[in-house]
């Protein structure tokens, strides 16, 4: 069964702090991985898309890395800011599939001062 | 240019009325799904149209749920009799064309949050 599991479900740092947030998954094969930013009260909004051959990408202070033969990605913030405070959430796409994703259920981030 | 949007952003009902969800995609954006989000949890996939294809409604809970969609334009969610496990925000995403293995970002609209009482 395809899935997508996130770890830790919350995490809570102070501001300046980097921190990293782990995704695991069993879709195979797969097209591409994303990591989506919620903010509360909004909808997701896109941070990266890696398709299967890349091992990383960034945007801005937010680096996404992808190990396919492990399954594994990662999203590494650094010098976390409170508009980081969110819910980051990892989805993947089934290659056999030209529509369907499927979606962690996200790790709560909170930034304290 | 204007993102996507759903109306209304707030809806509070009686158990056993009916409800419509409005979402206006981003103009020229063939694709639209729909989405629920219960508190606290992960997006679950609803239906999706393309263009003018039959829609995948693979996702629809009950058959209390229905949806439209007119072209590549306005959608429309419904969901009749509502029960309390209907209360959740309802996400409308809309992307270019099919936002899968293409890579093609899906825009998400900011929700209607659904209070069944």
């Amino acid at each position: 069964k395809n899935q997508v599991e996130q770890s830790p479900q919350s995490l809570i740092i102070l501001e300046g702090k980097n921190c990293t947030l782990q995704c695991n998954y069993t879709v195979s094969p797969f097209s591409n991985l994303r990591w989506y930013k919620q903010d509360t009260g909004r909808g997701p909004v896109s941070l990266t898309i890696m398709t299967f051959s890349e091992n990383t990408k960034s945007n801005g202070r937010y680096t996404a890395t992808l190990d396919a033969d492990t399954k594994q990605s990662s999203l590494h913030i650094t010098a976390s800011q409170l508009s980081d405070s969110a819910s980051y959430i990892c989805v993947v796409a089934p290659m056999d599939s030209n529509y369907q994703l499927i979606w962690g259920a996200g790790t709560k981030l909170i930034i304290k001062p | 240019g204007a993102g996507v949007s759903q109306s209304p952003s707030n809806k509070v009902t009686e158990k056993g009325k009916d409800v419509e969800l409005r979402c206006d995609p981003i103009s020229g954006h063939t694709a639209l799904y729909w989405y629920r989000q219960r508190l606290g949890q992960g997006l679950e996939f609803l239906i999706y149209f393309q263009g003018n294809s039959a829609p995948d409604k693979s996702g629809l809970p009950s058959d209390r749920f229905s949806a439209e969609r007119t072209g590549e334009s306005v959608s429309t969610l419904t969901i009749q009799r509502t029960q309390q496990e209907d209360s959740a925000v309802y996400l409308c995403a809309s992307s270019l064309r099919a936002s899968g293995r293409s890579s093609y970002e899906q825009y998400f609209g900011p929700g209607t949050r659904l209070t069944v009482t």
